[in-house]
């Protein structure tokens, strides 16, 4: 089955800094790739997706960028505030199957 | 948008007792639900998907006669913890994926907060 490794596992920058967290993955057959935000005690909150016909997609201060070749995957949020501050998640599935979940990355961004 | 309800948010129980959640898709047929367990600052754990007149499928691991899924219309999945211990404590969430779709993208309940005494 799939296997999606995170990093890193905590994330803490300065308010105006940029913020990266990497995701890879097994399956090659994996074509769809979406980024969840979750603040604590509520439900993951889809920010951004991917599909394997693009390299790359932006959304405002958030990009997410696809490397089929080497299947990875990475989030990029610019010009992080205070209220970015939560447990991201990445997850990878095929033809519509189950999701399968990163191990999550805690972002701290400090005033 | 596609919006899913999860009840109840939180529940306590006491040992032995059973604890049903229900997980609505309230504007749109999901004939695929998903229900996931995450432990404090630990990721979604898939339990189980459940599928709209058939049986649920579990993940490895995963007490079938424990945790009852039923999915009986296109709305609507319940996940009954049976014979709950303190160790079933725990935050569960579902997720419901439209009817038809094949983009993947999942569309998650409020999550449901177990505390067994």
């Amino acid at each position: 089955g799939e296997n999606v490794e995170q990093h890193p596992s905590t994330l803490s920058v300065q308010e105006g800094d940029s913020a990266v967290i990497k995701c890879t993955y097994s399956d090659s057959a994996s074509n769809y790739f979406p980024w969840y935000k979750q603040e604590l005690g509520k439900r993951p909150q889809l920010i951004i997706d991917i599909r394997s016909n693009v390299g790359e997609k932006k959304d405002q201060r958030i990009a997410v960028t696809l490397n089929k070749t080497a299947k990875h995957f990475s989030l990029h949020i610019t010009e992080t505030q205070p209220e970015d501050s939560a447990v991201y998640f990445c997850a990878a599935s095929s033809g519509g199957s189950t999701l399968t979940f990163g191990k999550g990355t805690m972002l701290l961004v400090s005033p | 948008g596609a919006v899913v309800s999860q009840h109840p948010s939180w529940v306590i129980c006491k040992s032995g007792t059973s604890v049903k959640i229900e997980c609505r898709s309230l504007d749109f047929q999901a004939t695929t639900m998903f229900w996931y367990r995450q432990f404090p600052k630990q990721s979604l754990m898939l339990m189980a998907t459940s599928n709209e007149g058939s049986k649920a499928t579990y993940e490895q691991g995963v007490e079938k006669d424990k945790f009852l899924i039923n999915h009986a219309s296109l709305t609507l999945s319940t996940l009954t913890v049976t014979s709950a211990h303190p160790e079933d404590s725990s935050f569960y969430i579902c997720s419901a994926r439209r009817s038809g779709s094949s983009s993947g993208e999942l569309f998650f309940g409020e999550g449901s907060r177990l505390t067994v005494l």
